[in-house]
This record gives C-alpha cells, structure tokens and sequence, in this order.
C-alpha cells in the first residue's frame, strides 16, 4: 500500500519554463489536495478536488491549474514558472467518515525556479 | 474563512523534558487536526480531536471549541520528537479544506 505517491521529487526550473507535477493515491479516496509550504509560512491549499471532476480553487491558486485525471491522480501544472512559485508542493488525500476526514500526505517535491 | 495561529513558534527542550504547544482558531471548526512534520519533511497525522481529550503514547491534544483553542502535550521529550508541529482546522461542510497554522519548530536535544 504507497499511499499517495508524488513524482519528481525534486525539480529545477528556468524562469518561464512549464511542468506538471503528478500526484497518485491508492486509498480510493474521493478528496485530494495541493498544498504549497514556504519557509515559516505553514502550508497554504493551492488547488483541491472534492470528488472526480470536480476542482476548485485554495488560498493560493494563481499561477496553477490543476487535473483530476480520475479518482486516483491529481497533477497540478505550472505554465509559467516564476521565482515565487519556489516551494515545496504537497499533494494529499482525504477519506471522510461522518465528519472525520482522514488525510495523508505524499513526500513532497521541492521545487526551485531560477 | 477560518484564521488558525500557532504558539510559541519555536521550542528548544532537552531530553525529557514536557511542552504544551497551543493552537487558536478564529471561527467554529468541526475538524481541528494536528500533524507531525519529521526532520525529513513527512507529514504525519497525531490527532483528529475537534472536541475533548485524547492520548497516543506520550502525546495528547485537548481541544476547547467554545473557547476556540486547542493544546498539544508532549511528556518526557526524545529526540525523535524534533520536528514542527502543525495544527489544522476546517469547518462543517467545506469538502475537507484543510488551513494551516504556521507551526511550532521543536528542537529536543540530548
């Protein structure tokens, strides 16, 4: 059982350049998250989906977009890379009970634009 | 939407000592989580508590909702402890949203 599988890991970009982070659960969870973690900032909800083909935007959701493929992946893309978009990103996963949401994160992927 | 802040930001402990870590949110909440992110950067899930007291070991979290706070306790600190510790809320009926508190930096040295 991988849980929620986030790829690449690391990823230098140039300015202006674009890419596609992918994220893959296994849990049959219907909700899934991107989150973004700067340094002292905790982290902030870019974009999440609240079941298959359905999307909406986080706190931050400007410069992204984002793909529920199906009820497993979910990749959030960046078409112009700018310095600001330097983070680490965090894609995870919810299952809801009642009011419970269970949530698991993947690794993470640290990204740098230079 | 929901404020969540998080006290004190940083934390040095030697090795068996006890902390409380303390997170205050601005608005009703129906899912207060707390998470553990190890030294690595994995983010672990300690606690679901959005009302009342529960115990996992040597941690526990207690979670005042009239009051809009909860705590964290750690007792008899170890040095797999250090971390940041990161409390989280939503409210009912927002698809699982989590928001973030900016965390508490632990150092537990030896």
């Amino acid at each position: 059982n991988a849980g929620v599988t986030q790829t690449p890991k690391f990823q230098v970009l140039k300015t202006g350049q674009s890419m596609t982070l992918q994220c893959a659960q296994d849990m049959n969870h219907n909700s899934m998250y991107w989150y973004r973690q700067d340094p002292g900032m905790g982290l902030r909800l870019i974009y999440y989906s609240a079941s298959e083909g359905t999307t909406d935007k986080g706190e931050v959701p400007n410069g992204y977009n984002v793909s529920r493929l199906n009820k497993r992946e979910f990749s959030l893309r960046l078409e112009s890379a700018a310095p600001s978009q330097t983070s680490v990103y965090f894609c995870a996963s919810s299952e809801q009970s009642g009011g419970y949401y269970g949530y698991t994160f993947g690794s993470g992927t640290r990204l740098t634009v230079v | 939407g929901i404020q969540v802040e998080q006290s004190p930001p940083d934390l040095i402990l030697q090795e068996g000592a006890n902390s409380t870590l303390r997170c205050n949110f601005s608005d009703s909440v129906n899912n207060l989580q707390w998470f553990h992110q190890n030294p690595w950067g994995q983010l672990i899930n300690l606690f679901y508590i959005p009302s009342g007291t529960k115990q996992n070991g040597r941690l526990s979290a207690t979670t005042v909702a009239t009051e809009r706070y909860s705590l964290l306790y750690i007792s008899s600190s170890q040095t797999t402890d250090s971390g940041v510790y990161f409390c989280a809320a939503h409210r009912s009926g927002n698809t699982g949203k989590l928001i973030f508190g900016q965390g508490t930096t632990l150092q537990v040295k030896p």
